[in-house]
């Protein structure tokens, strides 16, 4: 059972428009959400986070805005850039009785000229 | 900065054979990790140590077996290989922080079992 759903396996924007990626969760106990990117041939790098006390959080070109009565996260990168076109997975925790992640299947971003 | 390497990028063993996946993080965390990532499936969790010679298993723990005798190592160990375990293998490492702090994750062994 997926806890963590992507439903948009890919994703195509224009350089310089807004890139909106969504993830859905079903475990309400989840309480930290990460967003991690990840290029071919390379592992996932960390990219940005939010607590479920927040609703947004920002950082240069990304936004993270969470809706926890709906269960949903996204992210948004705002101008998009060709760097990146990447691979995004969104990933949650219950924290604090674990220190596990548990990812969604990735959402594959293309930004292009 | 935190440096997660794993041995070999591309590996290709036989059915049958014992597979042995080296995972190494210099940063003193006390969580590593084990994940396999397939299309369409996500990165899905193997297996996790949360201190040495201690682990537990993750989602999709049925035939592997995991090894940590010291704080910065983390092996994963495919007992007969088969080809369905075939595919992209990452380790990651963190910090004990109630879910807080993200993980680091290395680059990644290619796994191809024939």
């Amino acid at each position: 059972d997926q806890q963590v759903k992507q439903n948009s396996p890919s994703l195509s924007v224009q350089e310089g428009r807004i890139s909106i990626l969504n993830c859905d969760y079903t475990n309400s106990m989840f309480d930290y959400f990460l967003w991690y990117k990840k290029y071919p041939a390379e592992g996932p790098t960390f990219l940005i986070s939010i607590s479920s006390i927040k609703d947004k959080n920002e950082d240069g070109r990304f936004t993270v805005f969470l809706n926890k009565s709906a269960k949903h996260l996204s992210l948004h990168i705002v101008p998009s850039q060709p760097g990146d076109s990447a691979v995004y997975f969104c990933a949650a925790s219950w924290g604090y009785n674990t220190d596990k992640l548990i990812f969604g299947t990735g959402t594959r971003l293309q930004v292009f000229p | 900065d935190v440096k997660v390497t794993q041995s070999s990028r591309y590996l290709v063993k036989r059915t049958g054979e014992k597979v042995f996946l080296e995972c190494v993080q210099d940063m003193d965390h006390e969580n590593m990790f084990w994940y396999r990532q397939d299309p369409g499936l996500g990165l899905r969790l193997i297996y996790f140590s949360y201190d040495v010679k201690m682990k537990e298993k993750g989602d999709i723990p049925e035939g592997y077996s995991v090894s940590r005798e010291k704080k910065e190592r983390f092996s994963l160990i495919l007992e007969s290989a088969s080809t369905n375990q075939t595919s992209m293998y990452l380790c990651a490492s963190s910090e004990t922080s109630g879910g807080l702090y993200e993980q680091y994750f290395g680059p990644g062994t290619r796994l191809t079992v024939t």
